[in-house]
Protein backbone atom coordinates (compact mmCIF):
# COMPACT_ATOMS: atom_id res chain seq x y z
CA UNK A 1 0.00 0.00 0.00
CA UNK A 2 2.99 2.50 -0.51
CA UNK A 3 2.32 5.68 -2.17
CA UNK A 4 4.21 7.81 -4.55
CA UNK A 5 7.87 7.75 -3.27
CA UNK A 6 10.47 10.95 -4.29
CA UNK A 7 14.17 10.66 -3.95
CA UNK A 8 15.95 12.20 -2.75
CA UNK A 9 13.95 14.24 -0.73
CA UNK A 10 16.31 16.99 -0.75
CA UNK A 11 19.26 18.04 -3.07
CA UNK A 12 22.21 20.60 -3.25
CA UNK A 13 23.72 21.33 -6.78
CA UNK A 14 26.44 23.97 -7.80
CA UNK A 15 25.12 26.10 -10.65
CA UNK A 16 26.07 23.91 -13.55
CA UNK A 17 25.81 21.08 -12.42
CA UNK A 18 23.44 17.96 -13.54
CA UNK A 19 20.86 16.88 -11.21
CA UNK A 20 18.30 13.65 -11.82
CA UNK A 21 15.27 13.64 -9.39
CA UNK A 22 13.25 9.91 -9.07
CA UNK A 23 9.62 9.20 -8.65
CA UNK A 24 8.20 6.01 -8.12
CA UNK A 25 4.77 5.98 -8.99
CA UNK A 26 1.93 3.92 -6.97
CA UNK A 27 2.13 0.49 -8.87
CA UNK A 28 -0.11 0.53 -11.68
CA UNK A 29 -0.81 3.74 -11.98
CA UNK A 30 -1.22 4.84 -15.68
CA UNK A 31 -0.46 8.54 -15.18
CA UNK A 32 2.49 10.15 -13.88
CA UNK A 33 2.93 14.01 -13.42
CA UNK A 34 5.53 16.36 -12.16
CA UNK A 35 4.74 19.97 -11.12
CA UNK A 36 7.89 22.47 -9.89
CA UNK A 37 6.63 24.28 -6.53
CA UNK A 38 8.60 27.51 -6.05
CA UNK A 39 8.67 28.73 -2.41
CA UNK A 40 5.50 30.30 -1.32
CA UNK A 41 3.88 29.22 -4.43
CA UNK A 42 1.52 26.60 -5.96
CA UNK A 43 2.93 23.76 -8.11
CA UNK A 44 3.27 23.94 -11.69
CA UNK A 45 2.74 21.81 -13.92
CA UNK A 46 5.52 20.63 -15.80
CA UNK A 47 5.28 17.50 -17.48
CA UNK A 48 2.66 14.23 -17.94
CA UNK A 49 3.74 10.75 -18.76
CA UNK A 50 0.40 8.17 -20.16
CA UNK A 51 2.80 4.78 -19.57
CA UNK A 52 6.05 5.45 -21.36
CA UNK A 53 4.56 7.97 -23.31
CA UNK A 54 5.19 11.79 -22.51
CA UNK A 55 2.31 13.34 -23.38
CA UNK A 56 2.33 16.58 -22.57
CA UNK A 57 5.50 18.45 -21.83
CA UNK A 58 4.60 22.19 -22.08
CA UNK A 59 5.36 22.96 -18.88
CA UNK A 60 9.10 22.38 -18.93
CA UNK A 61 10.56 26.03 -18.45
CA UNK A 62 13.87 25.29 -20.91
CA UNK A 63 15.54 22.80 -22.92
CA UNK A 64 17.67 21.74 -19.88
CA UNK A 65 14.65 20.14 -18.33
CA UNK A 66 14.33 16.51 -19.33
CA UNK A 67 12.00 13.86 -18.22
CA UNK A 68 11.67 9.92 -19.18
CA UNK A 69 9.60 6.92 -18.27
CA UNK A 70 10.90 4.27 -20.18
CA UNK A 71 9.18 1.13 -18.56
CA UNK A 72 5.78 3.02 -17.78
CA UNK A 73 6.41 3.28 -14.22
CA UNK A 74 9.70 4.81 -12.49
CA UNK A 75 10.06 8.14 -13.73
CA UNK A 76 13.51 10.25 -13.41
CA UNK A 77 13.37 14.36 -13.98
CA UNK A 78 17.07 15.57 -15.00
CA UNK A 79 17.77 19.45 -15.07
CA UNK A 80 21.09 20.25 -17.17
CA UNK A 81 23.32 22.86 -16.29
CA UNK A 82 21.27 23.34 -13.11
CA UNK A 83 20.71 27.80 -12.47
CA UNK A 84 19.68 29.33 -9.15
CA UNK A 85 16.28 29.80 -10.06
CA UNK A 86 15.67 26.37 -10.78
CA UNK A 87 15.68 26.29 -7.07
CA UNK A 88 12.14 24.56 -6.13
CA UNK A 89 10.90 21.59 -4.81
CA UNK A 90 9.96 19.13 -7.99
CA UNK A 91 6.39 16.98 -6.76
CA UNK A 92 5.14 14.18 -8.69
CA UNK A 93 2.35 12.80 -8.90
CA UNK A 94 0.59 9.69 -10.73
CA UNK A 95 -3.16 8.34 -11.54
CA UNK A 96 -4.93 5.28 -12.22
CA UNK A 97 -6.04 5.85 -15.46
CA UNK A 98 -5.33 8.35 -18.32
CA UNK A 99 -5.86 11.84 -18.47
CA UNK A 100 -8.73 13.26 -20.58
CA UNK A 101 -12.48 12.44 -21.12
CA UNK A 102 -15.41 13.62 -18.89
CA UNK A 103 -14.13 11.44 -15.69
CA UNK A 104 -12.01 12.73 -12.60
CA UNK A 105 -9.21 10.53 -11.69
CA UNK A 106 -7.77 11.68 -8.33
CA UNK A 107 -3.83 12.53 -8.67
CA UNK A 108 -1.97 10.95 -5.26
CA UNK A 109 1.50 13.50 -4.92
CA UNK A 110 4.80 11.94 -3.33
CA UNK A 111 6.96 14.67 -1.01
CA UNK A 112 8.49 16.36 -3.36
CA UNK A 113 12.23 16.80 -3.96
CA UNK A 114 13.50 19.96 -2.52
CA UNK A 115 16.41 21.23 -5.15
CA UNK A 116 18.40 23.82 -3.71
CA UNK A 117 20.77 25.50 -5.76
CA UNK A 118 23.99 27.44 -5.10
CA UNK B 1 0.96 30.04 -15.39
CA UNK B 2 -1.33 29.49 -12.39
CA UNK B 3 -5.09 30.23 -12.96
CA UNK B 4 -5.97 30.51 -9.46
CA UNK B 5 -5.36 33.46 -6.98
CA UNK B 6 -6.60 32.42 -3.19
CA UNK B 7 -7.17 34.79 -0.39
CA UNK B 8 -5.97 35.62 2.15
CA UNK B 9 -3.04 34.70 1.78
CA UNK B 10 -2.15 33.75 5.47
CA UNK B 11 -5.04 33.62 8.16
CA UNK B 12 -4.47 33.01 11.72
CA UNK B 13 -7.23 31.91 14.19
CA UNK B 14 -7.94 29.76 17.76
CA UNK B 15 -8.66 26.89 17.76
CA UNK B 16 -12.46 25.77 17.38
CA UNK B 17 -13.30 28.84 15.65
CA UNK B 18 -13.76 28.91 11.53
CA UNK B 19 -11.95 29.16 8.81
CA UNK B 20 -12.90 30.74 5.42
CA UNK B 21 -10.42 30.96 2.44
CA UNK B 22 -11.75 32.16 -1.24
CA UNK B 23 -10.50 31.08 -4.42
CA UNK B 24 -11.04 33.36 -7.69
CA UNK B 25 -9.67 31.39 -11.26
CA UNK B 26 -9.89 32.60 -14.53
CA UNK B 27 -11.17 30.41 -17.23
CA UNK B 28 -13.97 28.31 -17.82
CA UNK B 29 -13.60 24.82 -15.46
CA UNK B 30 -14.76 21.02 -15.59
CA UNK B 31 -13.80 20.76 -11.53
CA UNK B 32 -12.34 22.25 -8.97
CA UNK B 33 -9.87 21.04 -6.53
CA UNK B 34 -8.75 21.70 -3.05
CA UNK B 35 -5.90 20.41 -1.59
CA UNK B 36 -4.14 20.67 1.67
CA UNK B 37 0.07 20.51 2.18
CA UNK B 38 1.93 20.26 5.57
CA UNK B 39 5.40 21.96 5.43
CA UNK B 40 7.92 20.18 3.62
CA UNK B 41 4.99 17.42 2.31
CA UNK B 42 3.38 16.78 -0.56
CA UNK B 43 -0.56 17.66 -1.71
CA UNK B 44 -3.29 15.64 -0.04
CA UNK B 45 -6.40 15.45 -2.04
CA UNK B 46 -9.06 17.22 -0.04
CA UNK B 47 -12.67 17.80 -2.04
CA UNK B 48 -13.27 18.23 -5.88
CA UNK B 49 -16.78 20.28 -6.77
CA UNK B 50 -17.81 19.50 -10.08
CA UNK B 51 -18.67 22.70 -12.74
CA UNK B 52 -22.82 21.53 -11.89
CA UNK B 53 -22.62 21.51 -8.69
CA UNK B 54 -22.88 24.60 -6.23
CA UNK B 55 -21.63 23.55 -2.42
CA UNK B 56 -20.38 20.35 -1.59
CA UNK B 57 -19.88 18.85 2.10
CA UNK B 58 -17.24 16.33 3.45
CA UNK B 59 -16.38 16.11 7.42
CA UNK B 60 -15.66 19.62 8.55
CA UNK B 61 -15.26 21.01 5.38
CA UNK B 62 -17.62 23.09 3.42
CA UNK B 63 -16.65 24.07 -0.91
CA UNK B 64 -19.17 25.94 -2.56
CA UNK B 65 -18.86 27.44 -6.29
CA UNK B 66 -20.05 30.21 -8.06
CA UNK B 67 -19.54 29.65 -11.62
CA UNK B 68 -20.73 32.89 -12.76
CA UNK B 69 -18.43 34.93 -10.13
CA UNK B 70 -15.31 32.41 -11.32
CA UNK B 71 -14.75 31.39 -7.49
CA UNK B 72 -14.81 28.93 -4.81
CA UNK B 73 -14.90 28.99 -1.00
CA UNK B 74 -13.66 26.53 1.44
CA UNK B 75 -15.19 26.39 5.24
CA UNK B 76 -13.17 24.44 7.71
CA UNK B 77 -15.46 24.21 10.94
CA UNK B 78 -14.33 23.89 14.30
CA UNK B 79 -10.80 24.43 13.34
CA UNK B 80 -8.05 22.34 15.46
CA UNK B 81 -4.36 23.05 15.42
CA UNK B 82 -3.85 19.97 13.01
CA UNK B 83 -5.60 22.01 10.31
CA UNK B 84 -2.48 24.21 10.21
CA UNK B 85 -1.00 24.04 6.95
CA UNK B 86 -1.40 25.73 3.04
CA UNK B 87 -4.50 25.03 1.34
CA UNK B 88 -4.42 25.51 -2.54
CA UNK B 89 -7.04 25.42 -5.02
CA UNK B 90 -6.83 23.82 -8.48
CA UNK B 91 -8.81 24.10 -11.18
CA UNK B 92 -8.79 21.82 -14.25
CA UNK B 93 -9.72 23.23 -17.61
CA UNK B 94 -10.48 22.68 -21.62
CA UNK B 95 -10.59 19.27 -22.61
CA UNK B 96 -7.53 17.50 -20.55
CA UNK B 97 -9.28 16.54 -17.82
CA UNK B 98 -6.64 16.31 -14.58
CA UNK B 99 -4.26 18.88 -16.34
CA UNK B 100 -4.78 20.78 -13.18
CA UNK B 101 -3.46 24.60 -12.90
CA UNK B 102 -3.14 25.50 -9.21
CA UNK B 103 -3.15 29.14 -6.93
CA UNK B 104 -0.80 30.12 -4.66
CA UNK B 105 -2.46 29.02 -1.15
CA UNK B 106 -3.44 30.17 1.46
CA UNK B 107 -1.47 29.42 4.85
CA UNK B 108 -3.94 28.68 7.69
CA UNK B 109 -2.47 29.00 11.25
CA UNK B 110 -4.62 28.03 13.66
CA UNK B 111 -3.24 28.05 17.59
CA UNK B 112 -3.97 25.82 20.15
Amino acid sequence: GAGVSQSPRYKVAKRGQDVALRCDPISGHVSLFWYQQALGQGPEFLTYFQNEAQLDKSGLPSDRFFAERPEGSVSTLKIQRTQQEDSAVYLCASSLVGRGGLSYNEQFFGPGTRLTVL
Amino acid sequence: SQQGEEDPQALSIQEGENATMNCSYKTSINNLQWYRQNSGRGLVHLILIRSNEREKHSGRLRVTLDTSKKSSSLLITASRAADTASYFCATDEGVNNNDMRFGAGTRLTVKP
